[in-house]
């Protein structure tokens, strides 16, 4: 079975860092491109960033709100997908989905998206 | 960046009904827009991608349209569990891949 699965969300201060993982199975997850997209209470669905394959080149693109606070990075080995968030503030608010990318003629669409994780910034 | 416009932002509607959401982008992404579905405390469902390519298990009386800026999801006709809010996305120009504000469906 297909599977996605966010973990390390919880409560965190303004400025403060916490790391998001994503454990993926059922899939070659080597092979593909992964994607966070955030959803804050009572609003709409946010991308926030992607990574590629390292067969792909492996690089990371970011959504303006968070580029050069978060980060996302890949354990092929673990089938695990990260994003660390530090400088975090009170609109990073959300809960964060991770999703696998995948694509038919580059078309690219997310078909499969974890349960989420929950993370709220207050003091 | 790509601006998604949808409408409208509600919409309320009985089971049976034919339904249209409409998905404006602020420049041409020729067919390069995906629809999800997303159920209260749920993550989004893929329904449609390439604007009108039906996802694998997604009922048929779901449908999507259109080209350049202006896109349509039609339902043939309402059933219960259709009753949600729904998502276009762009992926022709990325970063950032920008999703629409959402159209939540609701029962009349």
């Amino acid at each position: 079975e297909v599977q996605l699965v966010e973990s390390g969300g919880g409560l965190v201060k303004p400025g403060g860092s916490l790391r998001l993982s994503c454990a993926a199975s059922g899939f070659s997850f080597s092979n593909a491109w992964m994607s966070w997209v955030r959803q804050a209470p009572g609003r709409g669905l946010e991308w926030v960033g992607r990574i590629k394959s390292k067969t792909d080149g492996g690089t990371t693109d970011y959504a303006a709100p968070v580029k050069g606070r978060f980060t996302i990075s890949r354990d092929d080995s673990k089938n695990t997908l990260y994003l660390q968030m530090n400088s975090l503030k009170t609109e990073d608010t959300a809960v964060y989905y991770c999703s696998w990318i995948e694509a038919a003629d580059y078309h690219y669409y997310m078909d499969v998206w974890g349960k989420g994780t929950t993370v709220t910034v207050s003091s | 960046d790509i601006q998604m416009t949808q409408s409208p932002s509600s919409l309320s509607a009985s089971v049976g009904d034919r339904v249209t959401i409409t998905c404006r982008a602020s420049q041409s992404i020729s067919r390069y827009l995906n629809w999800y579905q997303q159920k209260p405390g749920k993550a989004p469902k893929l329904l449609i991608y390439a604007a009108s390519s039906l996802q694998s298990g997604v009922p048929s009386r779901f449908s999507g349209s259109g080209s350049g800026t202006d896109f349509t999801l039609t339902i043939s006709s309402l059933q219960p569990e259709d009753f949600a809010t729904y998502y276009c996305q762009q992926s022709y120009s990325t970063p950032p891949s920008t999703f629409g504000q959402g159209t939540k469906l609701e029962i009349k």
